[in-house]
Formats: C-alpha cells, sequence, structure tokens
C-alpha cells in the first residue's frame, strides 16, 4: 500500500512571497507522480504529471521537480498571488492513485 | 463543452434506499473512477475501469456497484444507502500512457450525496 505524504498541512503566506511544498511517496513500483490544484467548491485540476528522476515542469509560476530515488517531489510557487489559493494535492501510482491530504495555501494581498 | 460529467450533482435520500451516480466523458480516455472525499477531505480511490474492465476495487462494500456501458460511462449504483455513505463522490477519466500506466486525471464536478 502506498502512503503519499504531504508537508505543510496548510501554509500562510503574503502577496510576493515565494512558496514550496513538499510531497513524499514510496520510491518502489513507482509509475507517476501528479500534482492536481483544488479550489474551494470546484474539482481538482491538474498541474503535472512526472514520470522520470530528475524531472522538472513549470506553468506559469509554479514549477515542480521529481526525485524517484528518494521519493519525493517538490512544488514552488514565485510571487505567489491571491488567486493560488487553494489546495494543492499530490498523487502517486498508476490505475490505483493514491493522493496525499493535499496543502492548503492561503495567499494575503 | 464538459469533458467529465456527473449527475445529479446534489442527492439527499434516506437510509435504506438504493441510489445511482451517472458519469460520462467525452475525451476518448481509456480508464475511468470513482473517488469517495471523505469527512477529512481526503480523496479516496473506489474503483477503476479500464477499457470497461474493472481493475481496482479498493475494499469498497459490494452494496457500491460500478457499471460500464462502454468506454465513455462509469455509472455507481449504490444499494441500501446508509448514513456513513454521506460524501461527495467524483468521478474521473485518464488516457493511458505508451507505457500502460495512467496519465493526468480529469475530474468530474462531484456529487455530494447526503443521506438522511
Amino acid at each position: 500500500i502506498l502512503n503519499v505524504e504531504q508537508s505543510p498541512q496548510s501554509l500562510h503566506v503574503q502577496e510576493g512571497d515565494s512558496t514550496n511544498f513538499t510531497c513524499s511517496f514510496p520510491s518502489s513500483n513507482f509509475y507517476a507522480l501528479h500534482w492536481y490544484r483544488w479550489e474551494t467548491a470546484k474539482s481538482p485540476e491538474a498541474l503535472f504529471v512526472m514520470t522520470l528522476n530528475g524531472d522538472e515542469k513549470k506553468k506559469g509560476r509554479i514549477s515542480a521537480t521529481l526525485n524517484t530515488k528518494e521519493g519525493y517531489s517538490y512544488l514552488y510557487i514565485k510571487g505567489s498571488q491571491p488567486e493560488d489559493s487553494a489546495t494543492y494535492l499530490c498523487a502517486s501510482g498508476g490505475f490505483k492513485t493514491i493522493f496525499g491530504a493535499g496543502t492548503r495555501l492561503f495567499v494575503k494581498a | 463543452d464538459t469533458a467529465v460529467s456527473q449527475t445529479p450533482k446534489y442527492l439527499v435520500t434516506q437510509m435504506g434506499n438504493d441510489k445511482s451516480i451517472k458519469c460520462e466523458q467525452n475525451l476518448g480516455h481509456d480508464t475511468m473512477y470513482w473517488y469517495k472525499q471523505d469527512s477529512k477531505k481526503f480523496l479516496k480511490i473506489m474503483f477503476s475501469y479500464n477499457n470497461k474492465e474493472l481493475i481496482i476495487n479498493e475494499t469498497v462494500p459490494n452494496r457500491f456497484s460500478p457499471k460500464s456501458p462502454d468506454k465513455a460511462h462509469l455509472n455507481l449504483h449504490i444499494n441500501s444507502l446508509e448514513l456513513g455513505d454521506s460524501a461527495v463522490y467524483f468521478c474521473a477519466s485518464s488516457q493511458d500512457r505508451p507505457s500502460g500506466s495512467p496519465d493526468t486525471q480529469y475530474f468530474g464536478p462531484g456529487t455530494r450525496l447526503t443521506v438522511l
């Protein structure tokens, strides 16, 4: 059984701050690592999927890295904006995808 | 155009009833999923179907029965509803990667089930 852990559980930052979150997962039988953004009262939206050790993905101010050997991924947000406030989920696995509990980000203007 | 749709969006029913939630995706994806968002807001996988075949069944009570009439649909039927079944249920779909593992999942809007 996979255990996907995310930290911190929640984060309060000021507009303009840069921030990062951690996702850890078992490195054995690795298929893929996904990051999703989940706004309140909506459904999760995909940010990145990474499959290879050392993968780095970027979308605007958001980027992610992957280390499959040690079983962790980082998500970075540069210059946080209030509209970045959401829960950021990571998930690992193939057809049996295991989600972490998420990091709840609050960005204050 | 809605990529993954679920109906109904809200469902309020009495304990003991039988109900169904429907999910449809128009993305041409090979795999569909049902998740339950529990009281702690965790997303927990219930079922995965790949090309209409059940491949993951995560120790869900057999009162829950998924049915996939075709690749674009995965419906969830729940018998003898219990209070603890109250939750938000999300449907999702994904395309298979060349390696065979699934790619990014696209989620439906969720169905909020309330059992009284």
